[in-house]
């Protein structure tokens, strides 16, 4: 089956610093997704690309999807204590076919952010 | 609040017991999906409905989980004869057909003793 490959698995950074992650893939996606998730608590949707090569942005959050279809990165500018928590990237093929509705997620980044 | 809501939010259950768990979907969404995540790991797709249909199983979705959506809104996952490798954080999410944005719920955790 599809498997998402992320990285790096943690980040340790410190305040006001920029970060970068990224999400390959072995298939084509039709579909980008980022969620943040915290602690004890659900995944919350940052950003969703829905075109090969779109750069979407959201604050200071930044993404983008990949031309090849096979990849997308995540990039938080100035970053801030509350940044903290683990960052999915999720993919989804395209509704209407076989599994296209379900989410393939990564396996995530760890964030902290150091004041 | 508007968002998918999930009860309960934690279970502690005896291996063997039946739990079952509810999900509300945001109201004008007609897909609703069930996920299972564990610690260390990102959430795996279990099965989704549109509106009262169960459209899609994992293989993830043993005989002793039931997934129902009776009147295409809330839903409620079943697991029964549960076993300690279920321990888990079970997610719900919801959207609408024709975009792929799905919100999630806050999730309910369970733990088998």
């Amino acid at each position: 089956g599809q498997q998402l490959n992320q990285s790096p698995q943690s980040m340790f950074i410190q305040e006001g610093e920029d970060v970068s992650m990224n999400c390959t893939s072995s298939s084509i996606f039709n579909t980008w997704l980022w969620y943040k998730q915290d602690p004890g608590e659900g995944p919350v949707l940052l950003i969703a690309l829905y075109k090969a090569g779109e750069l979407t942005s959201n604050g200071r959050l930044t993404a983008q999807f990949g031309i090849t279809r096979k990849d997308s990165f995540l990039n938080i500018s100035a970053s801030i204590p509350s940044d903290v928590g683990i960052y999915f990237c999720a993919g989804q093929l395209r509704e209407g076919e076989t599994s296209g509705s379900r989410l393939t997620f990564g396996e995530g980044t760890q964030l902290t952010v150091n004041p | 609040d508007t968002g998918v809501s999930q009860n309960p939010r934690h279970k502690i259950t005896k291996r063997g017991q039946n739990v079952t768990f509810r999900c509300d979907p945001i109201s004008e969404h007609n897909r609703l999906y069930w996920y299972r995540q564990t610690l260390g790991q990102g959430p795996e797709f279990l099965t989704y409905f549109q509106n009262e249909a169960q459209l899609e199983k994992s293989r993830l979705l043993s005989d002793r989980f039931s997934a129902e959506r009776p009147k295409g809104s809330f839903s409620t996952l079943e697991i029964q004869r549960t076993e300690q490798g279920d321990s888990a954080m079970y997610l719900c999410a919801s959207s609408f057909t024709g975009l792929g944005t799905q919100y999630f719920g806050p999730g309910t955790r369970l733990t088998v003793l």
